[in-house]
């Protein structure tokens, strides 16, 4: 089975600082992919960035990257010069083959707030 | 903007009552998503359709049905409401149905009240 892990039910972080959202997953399939949202208070998910299993360069978007440890299992989300916008619902999300179909198993979620 | 849109936003109905949700995908978008997101929780996988057929379940009872049309938009069903559907239902479109690479754009969701 799979499972997304995010231990952190909430974060506070400074305007313009970076910040780490952590995420561990667990499976057993060797091909996944790695997916992190961001839910804003109106509902709509936001697809900020995607990590492949075979990748062997972290990814970045932006001011999005995803510090990918394979061996450990983790998939953590830095957000580099926090901005006010960034206050949100952040989900991890895994990608794997179940019963035939590829299915998207999320997170609990960290709920970022941004202080001025 | 992701081009997923869904109807209606707000939805209050009464325990054994039936509804229909809706959702339009993403232009050139094959493959739709539905999602249960319950309060203070990350969304739970219902089902998907590619090209008009259910291709993935995840573990909701039979009264969780749906439908692709042929322009990709597609419905979400329940019968028999209960309490506990009380959530955020979320759609998500994406381009094929195959791969871990695949993206899901998701629209802003139909929030459902059961009373």
């Amino acid at each position: 089975a799979q499972k997304i892990t995010q231990t952190q039910p909430g974060m506070f972080v400074q305007e313009k600082e970076a910040v780490t959202l952590d995420c561990t997953y667990d499976t057993s399939d060797q091909s996944y992919g790695l997916f992190w949202y961001k839910q804003p208070s109106s509902g709509e998910m936001i697809f900020l960035i995607y990590q492949g299993s075979y990748d062997e360069q972290n990814a970045t978007e932006g001011r999005y990257s995803l510090n990918f440890q394979k061996a450990r299992k983790s998939a953590n989300l830095v957000i580099s010069a926090s901005q006010l916008g960034d206050s949100a619902m952040y989900f991890c999300a895994m990608r794997g083959r179940r019963a035939g179909s590829y299915q998207l198993t999320f997170g609990k979620g960290t709920k970022l707030s941004v202080i001025p | 903007e992701t081009g997923v849109t869904q109807s209606p936003t707000h939805l209050i109905k009464t325990r054994g009552q039936q509804v229909t949700l809706r959702c339009s995908s993403q232009s050139g978008h094959n493959t739709v998503s539905w999602y249960q997101q319950a309060l203070g929780q990350g969304p739970q996988f219902i089902f998907q359709y590619y090209r008009e057929e259910e291709n993935g379940r995840g573990n909701f009872p039979p009264r969780f049905s749906g439908l692709q049309f042929p322009n990709y938009s597609s419905e979400l069903n329940v019968n028999a409401l209960e309490l506990d559907d009380s959530a955020l239902y979320l759609c998500a479109s994406s381009r094929g149905s195959q791969g871990v690479e695949n993206i899901q754009y998701f629209g802003a969701g139909t929030r459902l009240s059961v009373l």
